[in-house]
């Protein structure tokens, strides 16, 4: 198993610009989660989804947008990237709702 | 909001050497767990352990819920512990696994 892959692992971004970010993985998992990491700090919970077409806001969920459309893809989209939302971007997923969570390796992004 | 803090901020130590690091959270949680975050970013689900003890190698973690803390022991430190360590835990009716995580524990290990 691959487990959690994410594409891209970094990218630069105009002000203004779009992008998604994908995230896959390959365990069957329902649970996904999409978290940001900013330097020096925890990790911030920004949607997470409980399986196929169902998702959620979590702590941090403004200017993202998210989608699930099959188990074992869940992409988060930036739409009008600010420099605010330069971070570390980190997909987890997990089986189910009580349990230990597996991260992909992360996707780091700059707005500038 | 929960409060999860995390001590210390920072450690460092000679290989060899053996650690406790603490997580505190302000209110009852589902579950809670630790993660290790290398030097390349990468992060490690070290233990899911919303109470008692678990080991794993040289390391090992206790959770007293009824108390609200957390610890993580790391014995005969090695350079590749080297990292952040992040408590973080699980809120929410019906679980669905809202990690909220600690500011972390940053630890350099030394030859």
């Amino acid at each position: 198993n691959a487990g959690v892959t994410q594409t891209p692992k970094f990218r630069i971004l105009k002000i203004g610009q779009s992008m998604t970010l994908q995230c896959t993985q390959d365990m069957n998992h329902n649970y996904m989660y999409w978290y940001r990491q900013d330097p020096g700090m925890g990790l911030k919970l920004i949607y997470y989804s409980v399986g196929a077409g169902i998702t959620d806001k979590g702590e941090v969920p403004n200017g993202y947008n998210v989608s699930r459309s099959t188990t074992e893809d869940f992409p988060l989209r930036l739409e009008l990237a600010a420099p605010s939302q330069t971070s570390v971007y980190f997909c987890a997923s997990t089986y189910e709702d009580i349990g230990g969570q597996y991260f992909g390796p992360g996707t780091r992004l700059t707005v500038t | 909001g929960i409060q999860v803090e995390q001590s210390p901020p920072d450690l460092i130590l000679q290989e060899g050497a053996n650690s406790t690091l603490r997580c505190n959270f302000s209110d009852s949680v589902n579950n809670l767990q630790w993660f290790h975050q290398n030097p390349w970013g990468q992060l490690i689900n070290l233990f899911y352990i919303p109470s008692g003890t678990k080991q794993n190698g040289r390391l090992s973690a206790t959770t007293v819920a009824t108390e609200r803390y957390s610890l993580l022991y790391i014995s005969s430190s090695q350079t590749t512990d080297s990292g952040v360590y992040f408590c973080a835990v699980a809120v929410g009716p019906g679980g669905y696994n809202k990690l909220i995580f600690g500011a972390g524990t940053r630890l350099a290990v030394h030859p």
